[in-house]
């Protein structure tokens, strides 16, 4: 099948690093993204990493990618209480040349000051 | 400004109507979608298109109709048919070969 799992909930203190991990089943996946959720909002867009890179950086935000074990994290450094959002990692696969994505259930991160 | 804008951003409904549910974009993708969310739960895609006058069903699209008559929208009817229909639904628009899917605001839809 085609599964996207993450934990739901995170708590960390203000200036702490936040870790988001996240496990995906479908091996042919071209893009992993991370997207954040303010509540009763749309989805915006954090980073994304392509499936032949193992990290990437982007000033607070470091992706890991472990292809062989079908991992993906998310690193938000000097968390702050404006990154308290629901995270939710997806990963795009290929449907008719389109671009689908498939979402895990999202992991709630409380900031606490 | 380019965007992607849904409406009404909250949705009444009585039981056994349908309702339909707005979509625009003037970013000029040629790919729209609607996915559902519900609480604790990820994203569920119900409808795509890639192209205007096309679309396809997604994993969860009983109960649901689209069109796509125009570019620019991609309109959402939730029919009497779906069950359980009170969820928070997201729109988004891509390039079928871009990496970024730009989202609306949701429309949370409860069935009074």
């Amino acid at each position: 099948g085609e599964d996207v799992e993450q934990s739901l909930f995170l708590s960390v203190r203000e200036g702490d690093s936040s870790v988001i991990n996240c496990t995906y089943t479908d091996s042919s996946s071209t893009y992993l993204y991370w997207y954040k959720q303010e509540p009763g909002a749309g989805l915006q867009l954090l980073t994304y990493i392509f499936s032949n890179m193992d990290m990437k950086q982007d000033q607070r935000l470091t992706v890991l990618l472990n292809k062989k074990d079908k991992h993906l994290s998310l690193r938000i450094a000097d968390t702050q209480t404006g990154d308290s959002a629901i995270y939710f990692c997806a990963e795009a696969r290929a449907r008719n040349a389109g671009n689908m994505l498939t979402f895990g259930g999202g992991t709630r991160l409380m900031v606490k000051p | 400004d380019g965007g992607i804008t849904q409406s009404p951003k909250y949705l009444f409904r009585k039981e056994g109507q349908n309702v339909t549910l707005s979509c625009e974009q003037n970013l000029n993708h040629d790919a729209m979608y609607w996915y559902r969310q519900d609480p604790g739960q990820g994203l569920r895609l119900i409808y795509y298109s890639q192209i205007v006058n096309d679309f396809q069903k997604g994993d969860i699209a009983e109960g649901y109709s689209v069109s796509r008559e125009k570019k620019e929208s991609f309109p959402l009817t939730v029919t009497s048919a779906q069950k359980n229909p009170t969820a928070f639904y997201l729109c988004a628009s891509s390039e079928p070969t871009d990496t970024e899917a730009f989202f609306g605001q949701g429309t949370r839809l409860t069935v009074v």
